[in-house]
């Protein structure tokens, strides 16, 4: 069964602008990742943030987590043509369990 | 190439026949998973080891499909009689299981399996 459930499941936008995206998950997590996955390609690790952490930023990417919300935000700025793909987040019941993904927001950058 | 290897990348196959998918972590990476995933969703979850030992199966894996890490290495996933349903692709992964809160988990490119 899949935990996170990216919002919105579809995002267009032209290159340059910023482009969010939310997470929101069910069970008390010990960490959450986030991964880009180009069409027909295996996922990519985008950022590891962990629920002690409220933000995250690694270049372009700046990620939130709101606990008590059981929510994420990933926010692409300056965003580039380069950026189209789908964005999952995972959710980790503690160090030790497998990933639960959700759905995915695909996300379109038009240059 | 350092990163999570998997083989074949393309299978397609008659319904009925077996498949095998071969799966080379991150070298010195204890943990490795498997995940199946279909077109407009997510990965879901199937088996995870930690170096040999298999942990845990999700109920997703029925008893048609065996994972086994022989060495605490390499992985090899096996569907028996296949069926058309079976069609998806199957993702490896790896990380390094330290104890600690989170791990970062390595994902290959997939074995993309059609059944026909």
């Amino acid at each position: 069964s899949q935990q996170g459930e990216e919002d919105p499941q579809a995002l267009s936008i032209q290159e340059g602008e910023n482009a969010t995206m939310n997470c929101s998950y069910k069970t008390s997590i010990n960490n959450l990742q986030w991964y880009r996955q180009n069409s027909g390609r295996g996922l990519v690790h985008l950022i590891l943030i962990r629920s002690n952490e409220r933000e995250k930023h690694s270049g372009r990417l700046r990620v939130t987590l709101d606990t008590s919300k059981k929510s994420s935000s990933l926010l692409i700025t300056a965003s580039r043509a380069a950026d189209t793909a789908s964005y999952f987040c995972a959710t980790g019941r503690s160090g030790n369990t497998p990933l639960v993904f959700g759905k995915g927001t695909r996300l379109s950058v038009i240059a | 190439d350092t990163g999570v290897s998997q083989n074949p990348r393309h299978k397609i196959t008659k319904r009925g026949q077996n498949v095998t998918f071969r799966c080379d972590p991150i070298s010195e990476h204890n943990r490795l998973y498997w995940y199946r995933q279909t077109l407009g969703q997510g990965p879901e979850f199937l088996t995870y080891f930690q170096n040999e030992a298999q942990l845990e199966k999700s109920r997703l894996l029925s008893d048609r499909f065996s994972a086994e890490r022989p060495k605490g290495s390499f992985s090899t996933l096996e569907i028996q009689r296949t069926e058309q349903g079976d069609s998806a692709m199957y993702l490896c992964a790896s990380s390094l299981n330290t104890g600690g809160s989170g791990n970062t988990i390595y994902f290959g490119e997939g074995s993309w399996l059609t059944v026909v």
